[in-house]
C-alpha cells in the first residue's frame, strides 16, 4: 500500500525560529518520487521539491531544506529564520514510479506568529 | 502561458442539481486529474486521465464522471449533488513518468446545499 503520514497537524512557532515538518511515506516499490507541496492562505497549491529516491542528497534552497533518509522513510522539511510569509499547509507527497498518480499526506497546517 | 485554468471559482448549487466543473491546460500534459479536498483530510484523487479518450478513476468516484475528448481540457462533471460534494476541486497536469510532477489549477469551492 501507498501511504503519506504527517503526523504533525498543526505547528505554530514565533517568527525567525526554525521549524521542521516531518513525512513518513509507505511504499513496496523501489521507485519513487517525493514532493513537497506548499498551500498560502489564498489557497492555491504551489510546488516546492521533488526528490527521486535514487538521489537521498539533502536539498537546500534558501531558507527551506530537505532530509530525504530512506531507512527511516522520512522525507523532513525545514525552514530556518522562519517568517509570516511561510504561514500555510505544507503537503508532503508520494508518487511511485510505476504509477502517474501522486498520493497526498493530509498535510501540516503552520502558523509563523510575528 | 496560462497553465491550469479552473472555472468557476465558487458555486453553490442545491442538492440533485448538476453541474459541470472545467479544467483546461495549456502546456501540452498528457495527463490530468482532478482531485477534491477537504479540510483536515489532504488532496484525495476523484479521476485521471492519461491521454484523449482515457480516463480511470481514482480513490473517490462515486457521484462524478469525466471525459477527455482533447488533449487541452477535462471536465468533471457532478449529476446529482449532494452536500457530501461539498469541497474544494483542484484540477491538475502533468507529463508522463513525474519528473516535474503536477501544474495545479487555483481550485473551485463548491457548496451544496
Amino acid at each position: 500500500a501507498q501511504k503519506v503520514t504527517q503526523a504533525q497537524t498543526e505547528i505554530s512557532v514565533v517568527e525567525k525560529e526554525d521549524v521542521t515538518l516531518d513525512c513518513v511515506y509507505e511504499t513496496r516499490d523501489t521507485t519513487y518520487y517525493l514532493f513537497w507541496y506548499k498551500q498560502p492562505p489564498s489557497g492555491e497549491l504551489v510546488f516546492l521539491i521533488r526528490r527521486n529516491s535514487f538521489d537521498e542528497q539533502n536539498e537546500i534552497s534558501g531558507r527551506y531544506s530537505w532530509n530525504f533518509q530512506k531507512s527511516t522513510s522520512s522525507f523532513n522539511f525545514t525552514i530556518t529564520a522562519s517568517q509570516v510569509v511561510d504561514s500555510a499547509v505544507y503537503f508532503c507527497a508520494l508518487s511511485p514510479r510505476r504509477d502517474d498518480k501522486i498520493i497526498f499526506g493530509k498535510g501540516t497546517r503552520l502558523h509563523i506568529l510575528p | 502561458n496560462a497553465g491550469v485554468t479552473q472555472t468557476p471559482k465558487f458555486r453553490i448549487l442545491k442538492i440533485g442539481q448538476s453541474m459541470t466543473l472545467q479544467c483546461a491546460q495549456d502546456m501540452n500534459h498528457n495527463y490530468m486529474y482532478w482531485y477534491r479536498q477537504d479540510p483536515g483530510m489532504g488532496l484525495k484523487l476523484i479521476y485521471y486521465s492519461v491521454g484523449a479518450g482515457i480516463t480511470d478513476k481514482g480513490e473517490v468516484p462515486n457521484g462524478y464522471n469525466v471525459s477527455r475528448s482533447t488533449t487541452e481540457d477535462f471536465p468533471l462533471r457532478l449529476e446529482l449533488a449532494a452536500p457530501s460534494q461539498t469541497s474544494v476541486y483542484f484540477c491538475a497536469s502533468s507529463y508522463s513518468g513525474m519528473d516535474y510532477g503536477y501544474t495545479f489549477g487555483s481550485g473551485t469551492r463548491l457548496t451544496v446545499v
